[in-house]
Protein backbone atom coordinates (compact mmCIF):
# COMPACT_ATOMS: atom_id res chain seq x y z
CA UNK A 1 0.00 0.00 0.00
CA UNK A 2 1.13 3.13 -1.55
CA UNK A 3 2.03 5.83 2.13
CA UNK A 4 2.79 9.73 1.73
CA UNK A 5 3.97 11.54 4.67
CA UNK A 6 4.75 15.09 4.84
CA UNK A 7 6.75 17.04 7.32
CA UNK A 8 6.46 19.21 9.15
CA UNK A 9 3.14 18.98 9.22
CA UNK A 10 3.09 22.55 11.24
CA UNK A 11 5.25 25.24 10.36
CA UNK A 12 5.61 29.01 11.58
CA UNK A 13 7.70 30.95 10.00
CA UNK A 14 8.66 35.05 9.76
CA UNK A 15 8.68 36.67 6.85
CA UNK A 16 11.82 36.66 5.03
CA UNK A 17 13.10 33.16 5.63
CA UNK A 18 13.53 29.71 3.70
CA UNK A 19 12.31 26.55 4.54
CA UNK A 20 11.63 23.26 3.24
CA UNK A 21 8.63 20.60 3.11
CA UNK A 22 9.13 17.16 2.57
CA UNK A 23 6.96 14.40 1.08
CA UNK A 24 8.14 11.04 1.19
CA UNK A 25 6.37 8.27 -0.38
CA UNK A 26 6.77 4.49 0.04
CA UNK A 27 6.79 2.68 -3.44
CA UNK A 28 8.27 3.92 -6.62
CA UNK A 29 6.25 6.31 -8.35
CA UNK A 30 7.06 9.05 -10.85
CA UNK A 31 4.30 11.48 -10.60
CA UNK A 32 3.67 13.66 -8.17
CA UNK A 33 1.34 17.11 -7.58
CA UNK A 34 1.90 19.85 -5.19
CA UNK A 35 -1.05 21.85 -4.50
CA UNK A 36 -1.98 24.62 -2.16
CA UNK A 37 -4.96 24.78 0.26
CA UNK A 38 -6.41 28.68 1.70
CA UNK A 39 -8.52 28.01 4.86
CA UNK A 40 -12.21 26.51 3.89
CA UNK A 41 -11.17 26.85 0.18
CA UNK A 42 -10.56 24.28 -2.35
CA UNK A 43 -7.38 23.00 -3.48
CA UNK A 44 -5.44 24.94 -6.53
CA UNK A 45 -2.95 22.99 -8.11
CA UNK A 46 0.48 24.34 -7.37
CA UNK A 47 3.16 22.36 -9.44
CA UNK A 48 3.24 18.57 -11.02
CA UNK A 49 6.33 16.76 -11.34
CA UNK A 50 6.64 13.87 -13.89
CA UNK A 51 10.37 13.10 -14.01
CA UNK A 52 12.90 12.06 -11.95
CA UNK A 53 15.06 15.18 -11.73
CA UNK A 54 12.65 17.11 -12.17
CA UNK A 55 12.17 20.67 -10.78
CA UNK A 56 9.77 23.84 -11.31
CA UNK A 57 9.99 27.29 -10.15
CA UNK A 58 6.77 29.85 -9.29
CA UNK A 59 7.59 33.21 -7.75
CA UNK A 60 9.06 32.18 -4.53
CA UNK A 61 8.11 28.05 -4.62
CA UNK A 62 9.99 25.43 -6.00
CA UNK A 63 9.28 21.55 -6.12
CA UNK A 64 11.78 19.00 -6.90
CA UNK A 65 11.55 15.29 -7.50
CA UNK A 66 13.81 12.78 -6.65
CA UNK A 67 11.93 9.35 -7.40
CA UNK A 68 14.92 7.26 -6.55
CA UNK A 69 14.88 8.36 -2.96
CA UNK A 70 11.15 8.42 -3.44
CA UNK A 71 11.12 12.01 -2.14
CA UNK A 72 9.94 15.73 -3.02
CA UNK A 73 10.74 18.56 -1.81
CA UNK A 74 8.29 22.22 -1.33
CA UNK A 75 10.97 24.90 -0.86
CA UNK A 76 9.72 28.57 0.04
CA UNK A 77 11.88 31.15 -0.57
CA UNK A 78 12.11 34.57 1.57
CA UNK A 79 8.62 33.77 2.84
CA UNK A 80 6.05 36.27 2.65
CA UNK A 81 2.40 36.58 4.03
CA UNK A 82 0.36 35.50 1.41
CA UNK A 83 1.94 32.01 1.46
CA UNK A 84 0.69 30.91 4.38
CA UNK A 85 -2.25 27.98 3.59
CA UNK A 86 -1.71 24.14 3.73
CA UNK A 87 0.16 22.56 0.95
CA UNK A 88 -0.32 18.92 -0.12
CA UNK A 89 1.89 16.45 -2.04
CA UNK A 90 -0.20 13.66 -3.96
CA UNK A 91 1.16 10.89 -5.55
CA UNK A 92 0.35 9.22 -8.38
CA UNK A 93 -0.76 5.51 -7.91
CA UNK A 94 -1.97 3.24 -10.67
CA UNK A 95 -3.92 6.80 -11.90
CA UNK A 96 -5.04 7.28 -7.96
CA UNK A 97 -3.80 10.11 -6.14
CA UNK A 98 -2.75 9.36 -2.34
CA UNK A 99 -2.29 12.15 -0.77
CA UNK A 100 -0.20 13.55 2.22
CA UNK A 101 -2.13 14.88 5.30
CA UNK A 102 -1.03 18.33 4.70
CA UNK A 103 1.31 20.62 6.20
CA UNK A 104 -0.21 24.01 7.29
CA UNK A 105 2.08 26.82 6.50
CA UNK A 106 2.41 30.12 8.96
CA UNK A 107 4.39 32.80 8.09
CA UNK A 108 4.55 35.54 10.34
CA UNK A 109 5.24 39.24 9.46
CA UNK B 1 -14.92 30.46 -17.81
CA UNK B 2 -14.64 26.75 -17.47
CA UNK B 3 -14.99 24.97 -14.07
CA UNK B 4 -16.23 22.54 -11.62
CA UNK B 5 -19.81 23.85 -9.68
CA UNK B 6 -20.92 22.63 -6.55
CA UNK B 7 -23.45 23.60 -4.42
CA UNK B 8 -24.69 23.78 -2.22
CA UNK B 9 -21.52 25.39 -0.35
CA UNK B 10 -23.14 24.58 3.58
CA UNK B 11 -25.87 21.84 4.34
CA UNK B 12 -27.32 21.23 7.52
CA UNK B 13 -29.30 17.59 7.75
CA UNK B 14 -30.80 15.14 10.11
CA UNK B 15 -29.02 12.64 11.49
CA UNK B 16 -31.10 9.88 9.43
CA UNK B 17 -31.76 11.28 6.19
CA UNK B 18 -29.95 11.16 3.08
CA UNK B 19 -28.63 14.35 1.57
CA UNK B 20 -27.22 14.57 -2.46
CA UNK B 21 -24.46 16.73 -3.37
CA UNK B 22 -24.35 18.45 -6.69
CA UNK B 23 -21.14 18.34 -8.59
CA UNK B 24 -21.23 19.98 -12.51
CA UNK B 25 -18.51 20.40 -14.58
CA UNK B 26 -18.17 22.25 -18.68
CA UNK B 27 -14.57 21.33 -18.84
CA UNK B 28 -15.26 18.33 -21.24
CA UNK B 29 -13.28 15.92 -18.58
CA UNK B 30 -13.71 12.22 -18.76
CA UNK B 31 -12.90 12.01 -15.04
CA UNK B 32 -14.54 13.33 -11.91
CA UNK B 33 -13.91 12.01 -8.56
CA UNK B 34 -15.53 12.92 -5.25
CA UNK B 35 -13.20 12.93 -1.99
CA UNK B 36 -13.45 13.60 1.73
CA UNK B 37 -11.47 15.99 3.92
CA UNK B 38 -11.81 15.96 7.98
CA UNK B 39 -10.21 19.01 9.77
CA UNK B 40 -6.12 18.69 10.31
CA UNK B 41 -6.33 15.96 7.36
CA UNK B 42 -5.73 14.60 3.73
CA UNK B 43 -7.99 13.77 0.83
CA UNK B 44 -9.58 10.73 1.15
CA UNK B 45 -11.05 8.93 -2.03
CA UNK B 46 -14.75 8.26 -1.82
CA UNK B 47 -15.88 7.15 -5.61
CA UNK B 48 -14.54 8.02 -9.07
CA UNK B 49 -15.54 8.09 -12.68
CA UNK B 50 -13.53 7.51 -15.79
CA UNK B 51 -16.66 7.26 -18.05
CA UNK B 52 -19.82 7.95 -18.72
CA UNK B 53 -22.65 5.41 -16.21
CA UNK B 54 -19.51 3.90 -15.19
CA UNK B 55 -17.73 4.46 -11.70
CA UNK B 56 -15.81 3.00 -9.07
CA UNK B 57 -15.41 2.72 -5.13
CA UNK B 58 -12.94 4.60 -3.77
CA UNK B 59 -11.64 4.21 -0.54
CA UNK B 60 -14.05 5.29 1.64
CA UNK B 61 -17.27 4.35 0.01
CA UNK B 62 -19.38 2.67 2.24
CA UNK B 63 -22.75 4.95 3.02
CA UNK B 64 -22.19 6.99 0.08
CA UNK B 65 -23.29 5.97 -3.38
CA UNK B 66 -22.91 7.87 -6.89
CA UNK B 67 -24.38 7.98 -10.42
CA UNK B 68 -22.97 9.40 -13.80
CA UNK B 69 -25.69 9.62 -16.24
CA UNK B 70 -23.91 12.39 -18.13
CA UNK B 71 -20.59 13.51 -18.41
CA UNK B 72 -20.54 17.09 -16.85
CA UNK B 73 -22.46 15.21 -13.88
CA UNK B 74 -21.48 13.27 -10.65
CA UNK B 75 -23.57 13.58 -7.77
CA UNK B 76 -22.73 12.35 -4.62
CA UNK B 77 -25.67 10.95 -2.16
CA UNK B 78 -24.66 10.62 1.50
CA UNK B 79 -26.79 7.89 2.87
CA UNK B 80 -27.81 7.72 6.39
CA UNK B 81 -25.57 4.66 6.30
CA UNK B 82 -22.92 6.54 6.62
CA UNK B 83 -21.91 6.66 10.39
CA UNK B 84 -20.02 9.89 10.51
CA UNK B 85 -21.10 12.17 7.60
CA UNK B 86 -20.27 15.73 8.67
CA UNK B 87 -16.75 16.50 6.72
CA UNK B 88 -16.14 18.89 3.87
CA UNK B 89 -16.66 17.25 0.64
CA UNK B 90 -14.41 18.29 -2.69
CA UNK B 91 -15.82 17.17 -5.76
CA UNK B 92 -12.57 17.20 -8.84
CA UNK B 93 -12.34 16.18 -12.77
CA UNK B 94 -9.70 15.68 -14.81
CA UNK B 95 -8.88 14.99 -18.09
CA UNK B 96 -7.11 11.78 -19.68
CA UNK B 97 -4.72 10.06 -17.23
CA UNK B 98 -2.27 9.53 -19.77
CA UNK B 99 -1.82 13.28 -19.84
CA UNK B 100 -1.17 13.53 -16.21
CA UNK B 101 -2.77 16.92 -15.68
CA UNK B 102 -3.64 17.81 -12.10
CA UNK B 103 -6.89 17.47 -10.39
CA UNK B 104 -9.29 20.24 -10.88
CA UNK B 105 -11.40 21.14 -7.89
CA UNK B 106 -14.58 22.73 -7.52
CA UNK B 107 -15.17 25.07 -3.83
CA UNK B 108 -16.32 22.36 -2.17
CA UNK B 109 -19.47 21.18 0.27
CA UNK B 110 -19.82 21.39 3.96
CA UNK B 111 -21.63 19.28 5.73
CA UNK B 112 -23.04 19.34 8.97
CA UNK B 113 -25.26 16.39 10.58
CA UNK B 114 -26.78 16.44 13.55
Amino acid sequence: ELKVEQNPLFLSMQEGKNYTIYCNYSTTSDRLYWYRQDPGKSLESLFVLLSNGAVKQEGRLMASLDTKARLSTLHITAAVHDLSATYFCAVDSNYQLIWGAGTKLIIKP
Amino acid sequence: DGGITQSPKYLFRKEGQNVTLSCEQNLNHDAMYWYRQDPGQGLRLIYYSQIVNDFQKGDIAEGYSVSREKKESFPLTVTSAQKNPTAFYLCASSGHRGNWSPLHFGNGTRLTVT
